[in-house]
């Protein structure tokens, strides 16, 4: 079974810290991606990765940063966190191509105070 | 970017009947894929069904099946012989050439006894 962890379920910032949320899988995908969830919005992706050190850009890059060492692992950044950046982060993972389903983490609940 | 539209924010259905679940696409590629995710209370993204662009025939996976008319765009997700356990948000997402997945707001699904 694959499995994506993420490093934290809960997590409480201050306005203006930097943040990072890891997420690690076990499975040797080449893609990974993180997305944010908000009510009413759905899921709406941040960043991607297709392979180590390649990135691009989702929907809602502003304000984040991603890094991608190594294949397993996948960082997101939020260089200086604002209160409207409040939302459930999920990780996910697959092999590449566009008939492959993804993979989730179990998500990071961010409230930044 | 693709966009994927879900217009139900929220749907009720009776135990042991069936209910569609709508969702509309917006792609510019010939070949993608559309997906199906299930996410319960406990936060966790279950993947339930897959259609590729080129597949003629509808996907079917035990109880889900799924709705592809591809010159309407559209891939509604059919849940036959509804169960208390299918109370979820569902969502539906759609992968292209660009090796991302764009996903809708999503249907809160509530089956009722």
């Amino acid at each position: 079974d694959v499995k994506v962890t993420q490093s934290s379920r809960y997590l409480v910032k201050r306005t203006g810290e930097k943040v990072f949320l890891e997420c690690v899988q076990d499975m040797d995908h080449e893609n990974m991606f993180w997305y944010r969830q908000d009510p009413g919005l759905g899921l709406r992706l941040i960043y991607f990765s297709y392979d180590v050190k390649m990135k691009e850009k989702g929907d809602i890059p502003e304000g984040y940063s991603v890094s991608r060492e190594k294949k397993e692992r996948f960082s997101l950044i939020l260089e200086s966190a604002s209160t409207n950046q409040t939302s459930m982060y999920l990780c996910a993972t697959g092999l590449a191509g566009i008939y492959n389903e993804q993979f989730f983490g179990p998500g990071t609940r961010l409230t930044v105070l | 970017a693709q966009k994927i539209t879900q217009t139900q924010p929220g749907m009720f259905v009776q135990e042991k009947e069936a209910v569609t679940l709508d969702c509309t696409y917006d792609t510019s590629d010939q070949s993608y894929g559309l997906f199906w995710y299930k996410q319960p209370s406990s936060g966790e993204m279950i993947f339930l069904i897959y259609q590729g662009s080129y597949d003629e025939q509808n996907a079917t996976e035990g109880r889900y099946s799924l709705n592809f008319q591809k010159a309407r765009k559209s891939a509604n997700l059919v849940i036959s012989a509804s169960q208390l356990g299918d109370s979820a948000m569902y969502f539906c997402a759609n992968s292209d050439n660009n090796n991302d997945m764009r996903f809708g707001a999503g249907t809160r699904l509530t089956v009722k006894p």
